[in-house]
């Protein structure tokens, strides 16, 4: 178990530019989940998977961002046409099970948008 | 709704003396609650659970933290500080209707440890 990694972990783009991110979570677990953190404050929910299925989406989600999890294994997370309010920590979690399972964390990736 | 209210953004401690980091939560369903340390540039580690067994939860690295449920806590605390614990602290409550169990998390508190 190598535990949630994240890729890249950090990011520097221009504004307007498109990124994507990737994770992939603890091989094992079936709910994967996708938040923000901007500097001083906790993280925010973005969206959540079930397996391959994408079940929630947070209003912060502008339809600049998706997110896919193909095969329900890896995910992706794209914001297209970036802006300077888009500058952030972006993390992802993982977790097993059909309960309230703790949540584990990736090391996230650090976009900065110029 | 949930909500997670942590007071205080900013506490400081001299080595060896008492942690207590204060959470409080509002949640229309029984609640899960958690307490996650964050050292710069890294993600979230777990430091313990709270999932409607014991009331007293003890953590990794000596943090424990006790439910209240008549006071809508989940209080952290460490009888002794060491300099290791100086890192930022999120409390966050999972739990909800919608059956994802996302986590709403508190704002945060950054905890200096003095030597």
């Amino acid at each position: 178990d190598t535990g949630v990694s994240q890729n890249p972990r950090h990011k520097i783009t221009k504004r307007g530019q498109n990124v994507t991110f990737r994770c992939d979570p603890i091989s094992e677990h079936n709910r994967l989940y996708w938040y923000r953190q901007t500097l001083g404050q906790g993280p925010e929910f973005l969206t959540y998977f079930q397996n391959e299925a994408q079940l929630e989406k947070s209003r912060l989600l502008s339809d600049r961002f998706s997110a896919e999890r193909p095969k329900g294994s890896f995910s992706t997370l794209e914001i297209q046409r970036t802006e300077q309010g888009d500058s952030a920590m972006y993390l992802c979690a993982s977790s097993a099970g059909w309960n309230r399972g703790e949540q584990y964390f990736g090391p996230g990736t650090r976009l900065t948008v110029t | 709704a949930q909500s997670v209210t942590q007071l205080g953004s900013h506490v400081s401690v001299s080595e060896g003396a008492l942690v207590l980091l204060r959470c409080n939560y509002s949640s229309s369903v029984p609640p899960y609650l958690f307490w996650y340390v964050q050292y710069p540039n890294q993600g979230l580690q777990l430091l313990l659970k709270y999932t409607s067994a014991a009331t007293l939860v003890k953590g990794i690295n000596g943090f424990e933290a006790e439910f209240k449920k008549s006071e809508t806590s989940f209080h952290l605390t460490k009888p002794s500080a060491h300099m290791s614990d100086a890192a930022e602290y999120f409390c966050a409550v999972s739990g909800t209707t919608s059956g994802t169990y996302k986590y709403i998390f508190g704002t945060g508190t950054r905890l200096k440890v003095l030597a």
